[in-house]
């Protein structure tokens, strides 16, 4: 069965301190991961496309990378305004439809 | 940049009424989706439309139609809403390209049902 994993549920770091987000999956055939970023009470904001393996993508603070089992959303340096729930979802080849993994939230104290 | 509006943010509606919920895209997006977002349970797809007057269904189908009669807006209808229909619902919106299809999500409509 396709599915997305993310870990862990939730994650509280320090402000400037590093960290990651994983999300795995399992389909037959990958057309694209994506992360997104959702506050409370609003619709998802699209952040990365990731196509395949080997493949990363940064936006200030934020890098995402791709293996051919998971993605690790790396955050560096957080900043409190990072606190977010972060999502991860993966499209199959021929298909409309994304497969999404219930989240990470990311609480960043000052 | 996409934009993906939603006809209202905050809607409240008793049990049995019928309640539309509207969504726009200015990005000439061939392909349009309904979720619900419930705290536990994620994303979850209800409907979607990858070309006018075309519907297809999602995880959750029972008790929501919709309608697509222009590219740009899709609505989601409630044919009589229920207290278990409580929830966020988030609009998306995408266009097919020899990529990944990215989804580009309107700020959601929270309803609650009493």
């Amino acid at each position: 069965e396709d599915q997305v994993t993310q870990s862990p549920e939730a994650l509280r770091l320090q402000e400037g301190e590093s960290s990651s987000l994983n999300c795995s999956y399992t389909v037959s055939g990958l057309r694209g991961l994506f992360w997104y970023r959702q506050d409370p009470g609003k619709g998802p904001e699209f952040l990365f496309t990731l196509y395949s393996a080997g493949e990363e993508k940064e936006k200030e603070r934020l890098k995402a990378t791709l293996t051919k089992k998971e993605s690790f959303l790396h955050i560096t340096a957080p900043k409190p305004e990072d606190s977010a729930t972060y999502l991860c979802a993966v499209q199959e080849d021929s298909n409309y439809q994304l497969i999404w993994g219930a989240g990470t939230k990311l609480i960043i104290k000052p | 940049d996409v934009k993906v509006t939603q006809s209202s943010r905050y809607l409240v509606k008793r049990t049995g009424e019928k309640v539309f919920l509207e969504c726009v895209q200015d990005m000439d997006h061939e392909n349009m989706f309904w979720y619900r977002q419930d705290p536990g349970l994620g994303l979850r797809l209800i409907y979607f439309s990858y070309d006018v007057k075309m519907k297809e269904k999602g995880d959750i189908p029972e008790g929501y139609s919709v309608s697509r009669e222009k590219k740009e807006r899709f609505s989601l209808i409630l044919e009589s809403a229920s207290t278990n229909q409580t929830s966020m619902y988030l609009c998306a919106s995408s266009a097919p390209g020899t990529g990944g299809d990215e989804q580009y999500f309107g700020p959601g409509t929270r309803l609650t049902v009493t």
